[in-house]
């Protein structure tokens, strides 16, 4: 089985300053990670993906990501919040058995960016 | 290069009434998957469509049902619908490159708003 937990369902910064979203998964088998966005009203836009090559993974829009397994963590971070960046921030995990890629998601956490 | 698209946008219902959205995928992909997401939660798995066929289901009741067609456009159909059915249905499409799973990314569309009153 596989799980994600995202902590924190609300992080709050102001423009400029770095953001960091964290997410810790469960695997039995090595993973795939995701990160998804959503603005309101609207479907879910792939921001970056891990899928065993370079831990450190470079999304759209400036985020980024690092693959700690002895953390089982993702955690993902911008270094410099935009107001546009304010939205809801999924993680998902993705693990087989052989098949089966069903992504299990987080349940989000919302960046609220200050002026 | 469209993305994935649904409808309707907006769906009101009342309780006990059956509905059914629609779901066209990205060009070149071939799997449709679907998903509820209840306000404030992730998205929830409800079931994968391949070459017609479901392949995957997660843990819905059988009162979900779905169907994918030749052109891989997908329909989901909810019967006797109940007030904790009220949610944003999500669509994704994606493609397994040469039998790569890190290929296989799931693409989202913009979801279809549906409350069961």
């Amino acid at each position: 089985a596989q799980s994600v937990t995202q902590l924190g369902s609300h992080v709050s910064v102001s423009e400029g300053a770095l953001v960091l979203l964290r997410c810790n998964y469960s695997s039995s088998v090595p993973p795939y990670l995701f990160w998804y966005v959503q603005y309101p009203n609207q479907g879910l836009q792939l921001l970056l993906k891990y899928t065993s090559a370079a831990t450190l993974v470079k999304g759209i829009n400036g985020f980024e990501a690092e693959f700690k397994k002895s953390e089982t963590s993702f955690h993902l971070t911008k270094p410099s919040a935009h107001m546009s960046d304010a939205a809801e921030y999924f993680c998902a995990v993705s693990a087989p058995p052989v098949g089966s890629y069903i992504p299990t998601f987080g349940r989000g956490t919302s960046l609220i960016v200050h002026p | 290069d469209a993305g994935v698209t649904q409808s309707p946008t907006h769906l009101i219902k009342t309780r006990g009434q059956q509905v059914t959205l629609r779901c066209s995928p990205k060009s070149g992909h071939d799997t449709v998957s679907w998903y509820q997401q209840a306000l404030g939660q992730g998205p929830q798995f409800i079931f994968q469509y391949y070459e017609e066929e479901e392949r995957q289901r997660g843990n819905f009741p059988d009162r979900f049902s779905g169907h994918q067609f030749p052109n891989y456009s997908s329909e989901l159909n909810v019967n006797a619908l109940l007030l904790g059915d009220s949610a944003l249905y999500l669509c994704a499409s994606s493609f397994m490159e040469g039998g790569d799973p890190s290929t296989d990314t799931q693409y989202f569309g913009p979801g279809t708003r549906l409350t069961v009153l």
